[in-house]
């Protein structure tokens, strides 16, 4: 099972909003509903941010916010704070003898 | 609280064997299912292994099969990894997490991790 295709980096300034795109195939994102996204701090676990495409844990900030169009999901950070500055990793439950994968992982920078 | 404590891990040659653990409090452990998941040096993260909470139904990624075992013991809440066979490509930091439900990938509860280096 390969893993999922994330762009390396994302940029924002400030207060805008940014995008994170995840890409799989119709094995896992395409046809299941079991997507989650985690934020890493460096040298830190990582935290679940959303799950099950578009639902929020208890606690975590509705800046955040899940989506899903065919074989790709998308993770949106709104009023982007410095604070979120950190890798963030996709994840899908897929239909492989494995039953979960991860994606390659994306960079965030706050400007 | 709810939380998860990786031990366990540190050096050991390659085709050695090692064995981590990961201590449950705060919740009922035999309930979920748990996960180990390892991220190598500067890399990103790749699910290892899950067990299921009820049947101990057991899932390995192909790049541990037969030569990792996870297991539980829910009367101790804790999870383990038996590792052996082990490859330098195997140095990782392993983190154990709690999934919210099966078979959902939602893992909500992670430990801190604990290292493990392969190398002579």
């Amino acid at each position: 099972q390969s893993a999922l295709t994330q762009p390396a980096s994302v940029s924002g300034s400030p207060g805008q909003s940014i995008t994170i795109s995840c890409t799989g195939t119709s094995s896992d994102i395409g046809n299941y509903n079991y997507v989650s996204w985690y934020q890493q701090h460096p040298g830190k676990a990582p935290k679940l941010m959303i799950y099950d495409v578009s639902n929020r844990p208890s606690g975590v900030s509705n800046r955040f916010s899940g989506s899903k169009s065919g074989n790709t999901a998308s993770l949106t950070i709104s009023g982007l704070q410095a604070e979120d500055e950190a890798d963030y990793y996709c994840s899908s439950y897929t239909s492989s003898s494995t039953p979960y994968v991860f994606g390659t992982g994306t960079e965030v920078t706050v400007l | 609280e709810v939380q998860l404590v990786e031990s366990g891990g540190g050096l050991v040659r390659p085709g050695g064997s090692l064995r981590l653990s990961c201590a449950a409090s705060g919740f009922i452990f035999s309930s979920y299912a748990m996960s180990w998941v390892r991220q190598a040096p500067g890399k990103g993260l790749e699910w290892v292994s899950s067990i299921t909470g009820g049947d101990d139904t057991t899932y390995y990624a192909d790049s541990v099969k037969g030569r990792f075992t996870i297991s539980r013991d829910n009367s101790r809440n804790t999870l383990y990894v038996q590792m052996s066979s082990l490859r330098a490509e195997d140095t990782a930091i392993y983190y154990c997490a709690k999934g919210r439900y099966w078979p959902s990938n939602a893992f909500d509860i992670w430990g801190q991790g604990t290292m493990v280096t392969v190398s002579s």
